[in-house]
This record gives C-alpha cells, structure tokens and sequence, in this order.
C-alpha cells in the first residue's frame, strides 16, 4: 500500500540555522510528491512538489529532491526565518483517484 | 478568487446532535474531498467524489455521510456526533485524472464534541 513516514517533531530551530525534515515513502508504483506547509490557524498549502525521480521542487529557498533509490523526498532550507514557524506535511499522490497520502506533520518552530 | 471555502470555522456539539460541514470550490475542480486532522495521526481521508453524483469512502468513513449534487458543493455531514469525532475537518479539491496537481484546501472547520 501507500504510505508516508515523516521525522517526529517538534523541531526548534535558531534563526538562519539549517533545516532539514526527512520524509520516506512507500508507494506501488511512481508516485508525485508534495511537501504542504500549514501556518497556525490556516489549511494547508502547497510548497512544492516533484513529480518523476531526480526533479527537484523548490519554493521560498526551500527544495526537496525526489529519490527514487531510498524512496526520499527531504525538505531542506539554508537559513530558516522566523515566519517558517509551521507545520510541514510530506504527501504522496498517484494513481487517476487524486487521493494523497499525507504524513503526521513536522512541527517547526524558529526562533530569533 | 476564493478558492475552497469551509463553513463554519468552529462548531461545539453536544454528543448525539447532528450537523453538515459546509464546502465549496469555485475552481471548477472534479475531485474533493474530506480530511480529519488529529494530534500525531496527519490527515486522514473520509469521504471523496470525482464528480457531481459519485462519491465514495475513504480510510475513516464511519459515522459521517456526504453527497455531491453539484460540482461546486461537497457537504460533510455528521448524523449522531460522538465525542470521538472531535478534530479539525479539512475539505480539498483538485483536478482529477492528474496526480501531478495540487489539492487546494479550505481553512478548516474545528469542531469539539462534548
């Protein structure tokens, strides 16, 4: 089946630090993938996506590479501001149903 | 240009009491859905319809009903609310047919039953 395993938060993070947040999948064929950012209150939005192996997506100096190989698809930024303090979802999407396969979220909060 | 809108943002029911969550897309878009939000489980999907008159059910559909009678409109209604049932309800939509798109949500709806 489907499914998508992101690191536990909460992460706390100084301003203009590094972020990395793993996300892993498993799907049964060739799924797009999302990273989806929900700021406090609000629903989610997309970031970014990529779609086939070794696209790479990027949004807001953020990027994530979709590997195929380790079945990978890691949100990175080089200097977090504080207003990244979200909650940052991994998904998965495949097949003509559009359904997503989201992860349980990674907390982020910055700090100045 | 408003995109998915959900109403209400917050409800408080009384164990036993029914309700419809309300959602709309002025995207044109065939495919919504239904999602629940809880502490460490993610979104999980209730009920979705890939078009006016077709839905079907989702990994955590019991105790909740929907139906599609215009592509716009995708109601989420619970008949008899349980404490169980207390989350944050997030509706989507999105192209179908592409699994390249994006899902477009609504801001929720945060509901706690008592």
């Amino acid at each position: 089946g489907n499914s998508v395993t992101q690191m536990e938060g909460p992460v706390t993070l100084s301003e203009e630090a590094f972020l990395t947040i793993n996300c892993t999948y498993t799907a049964t064929g060739y799924p797009s993938l999302f990273w989806y950012v929900q700021y406090p209150g609000e629903g989610l939005q997309l970031l970014l996506k990529a779609t086939k192996a070794d696209d790479k997506g990027s949004n807001k100096g953020f990027e994530a590479t979709y590997r195929k190989e380790t079945t990978s698809f890691h949100l990175e930024k080089g200097s977090v501001q504080v207003s990244d303090s979200a909650v940052y979802f991994c998904a998965l999407s495949q097949g003509t149903g559009n359904q997503f396969y989201f992860g349980t979220g990674t907390s982020l909060t910055v700090i100045p | 240009n408003a995109g998915v809108t959900q109403t209400p943002k917050f409800q408080v029911l009384k164990t036993g009491q029914s309700m419809t969550l309300q959602c709309a897309q002025d995207m044109n878009h065939e495919y919504m859905s239904w999602y629940r939000q809880d502490p460490g489980m993610g979104l999980r999907l209730i009920h979705y319809s890939v078009g006016a008159g077709i839905t079907d059910q989702g990994e955590v559909p019991n105790g909740y009903n929907v139906s599609r009678s215009t592509t716009e409109d995708f109601p989420l209604r619970l008949l008899s609310a349980a404490p169980s049932q207390t989350s944050v309800y997030f509706c989507a939509s999105s192209y179908w047919g592409n699994f390249n798109t994006e899902a477009f949500f609504g801001q929720g709806t945060r509901l706690t039953v008592v």
